[in-house]
Formats: structure tokens, C-alpha cells, sequence
């Protein structure tokens, strides 16, 4: 199946700083999306990509698709304590019946020292 | 804005007991998914249901089984429990092609 490798694994980050994350694909998609999840609930979406090239602003969030289709980076600028989470990039795998598969990439951990 | 809402928020089983898990979609919203996220991991895909007809089906054990109902509410029966069952386990709901919207899940813990 498809996979999406996301990097880094983690981060730690001093409160002020930027941050930069990214993801890779063997496969092309023709969505990207990321997704932010706090510890205990479910993923939020925070920005959705659909065509090459794209970029695409979320307040201090940042995210681009990249021009084969097959990455995608998002950064968050000038890091606040909330933004602590899991980053997870995530690409659709249309089935045809109405609906498509999710896959995610393995998230990116990010710690915000104040 | 209304979102996805699941229910219990948690739940403690024994092994090869059965749990149900509720999953009420945004209104309006045509598709359910199911997705279990296991400790430090990604979620998984499960199923999809699109317009109350299993439309997609991942890696959901044979234990496992799911329908969507009239009023559009989802629910996730599983038998025979295992430990490894023990999750997170998540619904989502989106209109058409459009980025799925996740409840906050439900806890499973199988002792």
C-alpha cells in the first residue's frame, strides 16, 4: 500500500522559534492534507492542499504541495506552547464507492519549551 | 459547528467480551469512516460507509463488524476481545470528496 514518510520524528522547540516539518511519497496524491492531534482526542484539520504547487496559509500555519504531487512540508512560524501535538500529513486513496481511504504518515511530535 | 460525536468516550472490557462503539456524523455528511489508532501510532483505517452501504473496507479483523443506519449514525460491534484490541478507536465524517472531520474517539481498554 501507500506510504508516507514524515520527518522529523520529533522536535523540541524553544516558544519564538519556527518550525518545519515535511512529507514524502512514493505514490502521488492528489490531496494533502495535515492534521494536528492533541494527547486523548482526534486528529484536526488544519490544512487541505489540491493542487501542485499549492500554497497555503492557516494563520501562523504554513503549508505547501509539492510540485510532483509527492511531498508536502507545513511550517508553523514564531511557536506557542498550544501548538504542542502530533502532526500527522495524510493523503486520500480514492476506492470509487463515495468515499476514500486515509493514509496517514507516522506524525511529527512537537514539544514547545516556554 | 456541530461535529462528530462518539460515544462512550471510554470503555474497560474484559477479553472476549463485546463492545459497541457509537459514531454520530456532522449533520449532512455522507460518508463514515472508522480508524484505530493504536499507543504511538497512526491511525488505521477500518471501514467507510457511504450513503448507509459499506463502501471501503481496510484492515478491520473479522471480529469486527460495522453499519451505518438510517438516521445516518454509525456503530462499530466488536466481539471476542482481545488485549491487542486495545486502542483508540476513531470515527470520521466528510460530505463527497471533502477532508474527513474526526469525533475525539473512543478508549478502548481490554484487561
Amino acid at each position: 500500500g501507500q506510504q508516507l514518510n514524515q520527518s522529523p520524528q520529533s522536535m523540541f522547540i524553544q516558544e519564538g522559534e519556527d518550525v518545519s516539518m515535511n512529507c514524502t511519497s512514493s505514490s502521488i496524491f492528489n490531496t494533502w492534507l495535515w492534521y494536528k492531534q492533541d494527547p486523548g482526542e482526534g486528529p484536526v484539520l488544519l490544512i487541505a492542499l489540491y493542487k501542485a504547487g499549492e500554497l497555503t496559509s492557516n494563520g501562523r500555519l504554513t503549508a505547501q504541495f509539492g510540485i510532483t504531487r509527492k511531498d508536502s512540508f507545513l511550517n508553523i512560524s514564531a511557536s506557542i506552547p498550544s501548538d504542542v501535538g502530533i502532526y500527522f500529513c495524510a493523503g486520500p486513496s480514492y476506492s470509487g464507492a463515495g468515499s476514500y481511504q486515509l493514509t496517514f504518515g507516522k506524525g511529527t511530535k512537537l514539544s514547545v519549551i516556554p | 459547528a456541530a461535529g462528530v460525536i462518539q460515544s462512550p468516550r471510554h470503555l474497560i472490557k474484559e477479553k472476549r467480551e463485546t463492545a459497541t462503539l457509537k459514531c454520530y456524523p456532522i449533520p449532512r455528511h455522507d460518508t463514515v469512516y472508522w480508524y484505530q489508532q493504536g499507543p504511538g501510532q497512526d491511525p488505521q483505517f477500518l471501514i467507510s460507509f457511504y450513503e448507509k452501504m459499506q463502501s471501503d473496507k481496510g484492515s478491520i479483523p473479522d471480529r469486527f463488524s460495522a453499519q451505518q443506519f438510517s438516521d445516518y449514525h454509525s456503530e462499530l460491534n466488536m466481539s471476542s476481545l482481545e488485549l491487542g484490541d486495545s486502542a483508540l478507536y476513531f470515527c470520521a465524517s466528510s460530505l463527497g470528496g471533502s477532508p474527513l472531520h474526526f469525533g475525539n474517539g473512543t478508549r478502548l481498554t481490554v484487561t
